[in-house]
């Protein structure tokens, strides 16, 4: 099964400031990196999404950026605000045989803006 | 346009019960996934069905099932329940014929086996 290690598990970071969350994953094939954004007492909402067929995406204050040789990519928040206070999972779609599929998602990274 | 819904909000169960849990999704949406999300886990992929068939499944036991009506509304049942099920639950569902990677997810069930 596809892994994906995200990082760190929780960041605190000042209010305007940069925050940025990486995911790491294994070799395998895959057209699609959504992240996900929950805050508490809610389930997780689609925040942003990029294809490997891009190096970056941006909406807003949010950026994806992905490393295909690093086999890694990134949630960069620019300043960040208060907010922004949530976790984030990256996920990794997983296809297998049968049109078969399951999405595989990071353990979170639990965001926390301070004014 | 109404979310995905869930019921009920909270569980509070004891060892070696069973419950079932209730989902429905987004009108017009045909596949509902499962998955449990326990403290410092993560989201874990339990299953996904899709126009009444269990599709695919993720590493749990037997013990977690389910099924899909024809309505696309959805159960999970959970039998034995053993103390490491606590977890919040969530249901999500997507369109069939849109790229399977948009999950739209509801609120949770919060279930706590004591």
């Amino acid at each position: 099964q596809q892994q994906v290690k995200q990082s760190p598990q929780s960041l605190i970071v000042q209010k305007g400031g940069i925050s940025i969350i990486n995911c790491a994953y294994e070799n395998t094939a895959f057209d699609y990196f959504p992240w996900y954004q929950q805050f508490p007492g809610k389930g997780p909402a689609l925040l942003i999404a990029i294809r490997p067929d891009v190096s970056e995406k941006k909406e807003g204050r949010f950026t994806i950026s992905f490393n295909k040789s690093a086999k890694q990519f990134s949630l960069h928040i620019m300043d960040s605000q208060p907010g922004d206070s949530a976790t984030y999972f990256c996920a990794l779609p997983h296809y297998s045989g049968a049109g078969s599929y399951q999405l595989t998602f990071g353990k979170g990274t639990k965001l926390s803006v301070i004014p | 346009e109404a979310g995905v819904t869930q019921s009920p909000t909270h569980l509070i169960k004891t060892r070696g019960q069973q419950v079932t849990l209730r989902c429905s999704p987004i009108s017009g949406h045909t596949s509902v996934y499962w998955y449990q999300q326990a403290l410092g886990l993560g989201l874990q992929f339990l299953l996904w069905y899709d126009e009444g068939e269990e599709r695919n499944r993720g590493n749990f036991p037997p013990r977690f099932s389910g099924r899909q009506f024809p309505n696309y509304s959805s159960e999970l049942n959970v039998n034995a329940l053993e103390l490491e099920d606590s977890a919040l639950y969530l249901c999500a569902s997507s369109p069939r014929d849109r790229s399977h990677n948009e999950q739209f997810f509801g609120p949770g069930t919060r279930l706590t086996v004591l």
